[in-house]
């Protein structure tokens, strides 16, 4: 079975100062991993996934497959960055599924 | 194009009786998963949903279930309700499986 880590409930950073975003998972096949940001009040949307290798929002989370993590990353914390910060598996679970394993989040609050 | 839209936002219901929600996933979208969320063990899967079959079912027990119609919009019923299963409720859809999913706002259940 899947499962995926996130280390740290709350992670406090002050705007400007890097922010790292710990993710591990287990998973016996080839993982795709997705990071998820729910803002306050609004609904839980995508923010990047592995596969893509793209910079959303300043964002970017590389795939370490010997670590077995995700870890999210941007350089420099902006106050809109504060929300809280899931990380997620898709694995394959037959009959054409995906299922998609949450970790169970990461509060970001960024201090002005 | 519309978001995902699931209704209705916010119920209070009393142990023992049953509710069922609803969900309306973006238009084209055939699968459709239900999360349920809590502040104790995150997002957990309850099932999946593609042309109207259940393919794949979470760890919860049976008073949880779920259908969909033909038009993609679908509905999961909990029975005998129980106080712990007050929850955020989350619904989902996808083009295909789990990869990229797309939200609701979720309906909050409060059982008392």
């Amino acid at each position: 079975a899947q499962r995926v880590t996130q280390p740290e409930k709350l992670l406090s950073v002050f705007k400007g100062a890097p922010v790292e975003l710990k993710c591990n998972y287990s998973y016996s096949g080839s993982p795709e991993l997705f990071w998820y940001v729910q803002y306050s009040r609004q609904r839980l949307q995508l923010l990047l996934r592995h596969i893509s290798r793209e910079s959303i929002k300043g964002f970017t989370a590389d795939l370490n497959k010997g670590e077995t993590s995700f870890h999210l990353k941007k350089p420099f914390a902006q106050e809109e960055d504060s929300a809280m910060y899931y990380c997620a598996l898709s694995a394959y679970s037959g009959a054409g599924s995906y299922q998609l394993t949450f970790g169970k989040g990461t509060k970001l609050s960024v201090i002005p | 194009k519309a978001g995902v839209t699931q209704t209705p936002r916010y119920l209070i219901k009393t142990r023992g009786q049953q509710v069922t929600l609803s969900c309306s996933p973006i238009s084209g979208h055939r699968s459709v998963s239900w999360y349920q969320q809590t502040p104790g063990q995150g997002l957990q899967f309850l099932f999946e949903y593609f042309s109207e079959t259940q393919r794949n079912k979470g760890n919860f027990p049976g008073r949880f279930s779920g259908r969909q119609f033909s038009n993609s919009r679908s509905e999961m019923n909990v029975s005998t309700l129980e106080l712990g299963d007050s929850a955020l409720y989350l619904c989902a859809s996808s083009l295909a499986g789990a990869n990229e999913a797309f939200f609701g706002q979720g309906t909050r259940l409060t059982v008392v």
